[in-house]
């Protein structure tokens, strides 16, 4: 079973300033890809950036980048330049099935204060 | 609108009742997935489909819950008996070609009273 960690309860930032989310994660499977996702209280899920296992590359989309490093299994998410939208629920989850089923961690919560 | 949509949004029902949701995913993509979101949690996966093929179910789908996808477009997951523990947010998410895509309607929020 995978086990994804997220262990900031809460988190607080500034408007226009950067915020780093993290997500951990415990799988033995050596190929997979990571996803992250926003929840705003509307609670829909929102598709942000994804990281495939072997790209060389950090992704990026936007404002969104992944500090992706593999080998300690660490995916974290930073937002520049934060704007009062951001303030939600954010979920990482690694895809490692063959039927690309997401296995969430509990989330963390972001406050853009302005 | 283009995206997954799920009818109804909210549902409030007595418990015992039986309650049915649907799921248009977005068109033409053929993986379709339903999780179940309690209050405080990420979402959990219940069961995924391949075109109409229902190819994984969670053992946390108990033999109350069935879904379906009889022509591969639209998905329906039906909650029988229900019970207090069965209230959650139900989504649904659907994937095109690309296993990267995963985007998700906007749920369907269940109370049982």
């Amino acid at each position: 079973a995978q086990k994804i960690t997220q262990t900031q309860p809460g988190m607080f930032v500034q408007e226009k300033e950067a915020v780093t989310l993290d997500c951990t994660y415990d799988t033995s499977d050596q190929s997979y890809g990571l996803f992250w996702y926003k929840q705003p209280s509307s609670g829909e899920m929102i598709f942000l950036i994804y990281q495939g296992s072997y790209d060389e590359q950090n992704a990026t989309e936007g404002r969104y980048s992944l500090n992706f490093q593999k080998a300690r299994k660490s995916a974290n998410l930073v937002i520049s330049a934060s704007q009062l939208g951001d303030s939600a629920m954010y979920f990482c989850a690694p895809d490692t099935g063959a039927n690309s089923k997401l296995t969430f961690g509990k989330g963390i919560t972001l406050s853009v204060r302005p | 609108d283009t995206g997954v949509s799920q009818d109804p949004r909210h549902k409030i029902t007595k418990r015992g009742q039986n309650v049915t949701f649907r799921c248009d995913p977005i068109s033409e993509h053929n993986r379709l997935y339903w999780y179940r979101q309690t209050l405080g949690q990420g979402p959990e996966f219940l069961t995924y489909f391949q075109n109409e093929a229902q190819l994984e179910k969670s053992r946390l789908l108990s033999d109350r819950f069935s879904a379906e996808r009889p022509k591969g477009s639209f998905s329906t997951l039906e909650i029988q008996r229900t019970e207090q523990g069965d209230s959650a947010m139900y989504l649904c998410a659907s994937g095109g070609q690309a296993y990267y895509e995963q985007y998700f309607g906007p749920g369907t929020r269940l109370t049982v009273t």
